[in-house]
């Protein structure tokens, strides 16, 4: 299994809107719906932001949202802020019962 | 309160085995819909997943690693163990414990996450 592709970097100025996509196959991010968004601060473990495509949990801000079309999932940001300047990874979940993320993407906001 | 708490070695010698513990509170590797597994991250590189167990001690492993990789549980004393073998030092990475529960947000994401351990293998 490959990783799944996603920018390296983005960027947007506060109030903005932005969007991470992740590119990956009809094996993976194309098959389910099972993409899901993670934030990481330096230093810092990843923190769960989407789960199933457009799911949020419990605490994670509505200006975070996901969707899907064919086999590249996004995550939006709306609304920017200097706190979500960090590194965010998308990650698929496959019927073999394994995992694959994607390569990670920088966010700046300018 | 749910935590995860990674320990184990912080260098290891390249050809050894690296054997990592993650320990839990607050959850159950015996409770029904509950798995837990590891997740590493190179410096300055991108996350990738490793093993996950399962309460009825189902396992997967990543297909690229799965021929050095062993995960284990004990749920008497709450811990999950994973065993890499024939180290080198590509493998130098934060290594994270994982969980995932049907029952909350499902078997797709890791909802808990350990503040990860740093492994550097090196002679």
């Amino acid at each position: 299994q490959s990783a799944l592709t996603q920018p390296a970097s983005v960027s947007g100025y506060p109030g903005q809107s932005i969007t991470i996509s992740c590119t990956g196959t009809s094996s993976d991010v194309g098959g389910h719906n099972y993409v899901s968004w993670y934030q990481q601060h330096p230093g810092k473990a990843p923190q769960l932001m989407i789960y199933d495509v457009t799911n949020r949990p419990s605490g994670v801000s509505n200006r975070f949202s996901g969707s899907k079309s064919g086999n590249t999932a996004s995550l939006t940001i709306s609304g920017l802020q200097a706190e979500d300047e960090t590194d965010y990874y998308c990650s698929s979940y496959m019927s073999s019962g394994t995992w694959v993320f994607g390569g990670g993407t920088k966010l700046t906001v300018l | 309160q749910i935590t995860l708490k990674e320990s184990g070695p912080t260098l290891v010698k390249p050809t050894q085995t690296l054997t990592l513990t993650c320990t839990l509170s607050g959850l159950s590797l015996s409770t029904s819909g509950v798995g837990v597994g590891w997740v590493r991250q190179p410096p300055g590189k991108a996350l990738e997943w490793l093993a996950h167990i399962y309460w009825d001690d189902d396992k997967s492993y990543s297909p690229s690693l799965k021929s050095r990789l062993t995960i284990t549980r004990d749920t008497s004393k709450k811990q999950v163990v994973l065993r890499m073998t024939n180290m080198d030092p590509v493998d130098t990475a934060t290594y994270f414990c994982v969980r995932t529960s049907y029952y909350d947000l499902g078997n797709s994401c890791f909802d808990y996450w350990g503040q990860g351990t740093l492994v550097t293998v090196s002679s």
